[in-house]
């Protein structure tokens, strides 16, 4: 089946400080990838939708300038959470879509902000 | 305005009995998916079921079963001869076309205890 990856799968960083996760899909192309952001006992909340070679379309609610999104090539996504607050700290999970629309999720950064 | 409803936080099973997880939704598309997918304490994301709005027949996966009602929007998972290894975190999510492209939307999640 499709994979996507992740990394890295866990970050501790200190607050004002940056932090970028990859998203990869390893064995297909991925015109289009999803961000998630999941809070302790939550459910995922859609962030963005990041389409390769365009901006990426922001749910309502989510500062773009925040939390940049670049997808450069149709296997790698990345977001950026910068100037990183301990309320950013959550489980960001990304998903990416193949030509089938079928859409396969990765496993997962946990983010932790001191 | 799409929405996925999951009534039950928690729920608990007798090792080797069924379960139904509830799951309604609401969208005005007249063409979406629903999905079933099972969250470990590990975080990843695990699809166990799929149901497209035109199938004609419920959805079947080994032992996961998609009982739809479609003139009710209800997307019940029903787990038969459940196992230990099912306690884990189950959300239902509708993905259909909208202004931009698709996009997936996940219930609430209904935490799932198997009991010994």
């Amino acid at each position: 089946g499709a994979v996507v990856s992740q990394h890295p799968s866990w970050v501790i960083c200190k607050s004002g400080t940056s932090v970028k996760i990859e998203c990869r899909s390893l064995d297909f192309q991925a015109t289009t990838m999803f961000w998630y952001r999941q809070f302790p006992k939550q459910s995922l909340m859609l962030m963005a939708t990041s389409n390769e070679g365009s901006k990426a379309t922001y749910e309502q609610g989510v500062e773009k300038d925040k939390f940049l999104i670049n997808h450069a090539s149709l296997t790698l996504s990345t977001l950026t959470v910068t100037s990183a607050h301990p309320e950013d700290s959550s489980f960001y999970i990304c998903s990416a879509e193949n030509r089938d629309n079928e859409q396969f999720f990765g496993p997962g950064t946990r983010l932790t902000v001191l | 305005a799409q929405k996925i409803t999951q009534t039950q936080p928690g729920m608990f099973v007798q090792e080797k009995e069924a379960v139904t997880l509830d799951c309604t939704y609401d969208t005005s598309d007249p063409s979406y998916g629903l999905f079933w997918y099972k969250q470990p304490s590990s975080g990843e994301m695990i699809f166990l079921i799929y149901q497209g709005s035109y199938d004609q027949q419920n959805a079947t996966e080994g032992r996961y079963s998609l009982n739809f009602q479609k003139a009710r929007k209800s997307a019940n998972l029903v787990i038969s001869a459940s196992q230990l290894g099912d306690s884990a975190m189950y959300f239902c999510a509708m993905r259909g076309l909208n202004t931009g492209g698709f996009k997936t939307i996940f219930g609430a999640g209904t935490r799932l205890f198997v009991k010994a």
